[in-house]
């Protein structure tokens, strides 16, 4: 069992759809969790960090986790042609003290103007 | 500022060569890590570096890889003997402190290795 499943997608939505992206995970020792955005080509870019249950927003990006079941999103509001891209879930243990993170495979999102 | 560099952006190599990947991180960052992303595979964790010290290697193949991050100059992934499996790209990633707390890691735009 992968210690984080997220779906590959693709998924492709209209533009001004609400987008959702999950992933769950398996091991309770991750304590932090991220999203996030990679473009073609380039290195990932971090969206969105939080540490607690519950929900963050930013903007048109609210992350959610669920520690009771392990289970995170995020939900893109008002999607634009400009947020395709793949979207990976991210963690990291409470130990060790520094960022060895534990990424999802990423999902594919395409938005069509 | 400039952000995480890493070259070459692509590199080719036969079988049985050497692969020489270079990262300079963020100014003021001391802390570097790889990751590789291989087709179809999210990415994994190779190895943490601080500056002259190897943190953890624990997703590193015990063969062929080898990491430093010398007091001078930038990070270097070394890959000795390349093979068709290491096809991938190779992202490397920066921080200031480390800490997981509320701290980004900056990544570069990777370095894409094609084993011929």
């Amino acid at each position: 069992q992968k210690e984080v499943e997220q779906d590959p997608g693709p998924l492709s939505v209209p533009e001004g759809a609400i987008v959702s992206l999950n992933c769950t995970y398996s091991n309770s020792a991750f304590q932090y969790f991220m999203w996030y955005r990679q473009y073609s080509r380039k290195g990932p870019e971090l969206l969105m960090y939080t540490y607690s249950s519950g929900n963050k927003e930013d903007g048109r990006f609210t992350a959610q986790v669920d520690k009771s079941s392990k289970y995170i999103s995020l939900f893109i509001r008002d999607s634009q042609p400009s947020d395709s891209a793949t979207y990976l879930c991210a963690v990291v243990p409470f130990s060790g003290g520094y960022q060895k993170v534990t990424f999802g495979i990423g999902t594919k999102l395409q938005v069509i103007p | 500022n400039a952000g995480v560099m890493q070259n070459p952006r692509h590199l080719v190599r036969r079988r049985g060569q050497e692969a020489r990947l270079r990262c300079s991180p963020m100014k003021g960052h001391s802390h570097v890590y790889w990751y590789r992303q291989l087709p179809e595979e999210g990415l994994k964790f190779m190895v943490y570096l601080q500056k002259e010290n190897i943190i953890d290697e624990s997703g590193m193949p015990k063969e062929r890889f080898s990491a430093e991050f010398p007091k001078e100059g930038p990070s270097i992934l070394r890959i000795q003997q390349v093979v068709r499996g290491d096809s991938a790209a190779y992202f490397c990633a920066s921080s200031p402190t480390g800490q997981p707390t509320n701290e980004k890691l900056f990544f570069g735009s990777g370095t894409q290795l094609s084993v011929l």
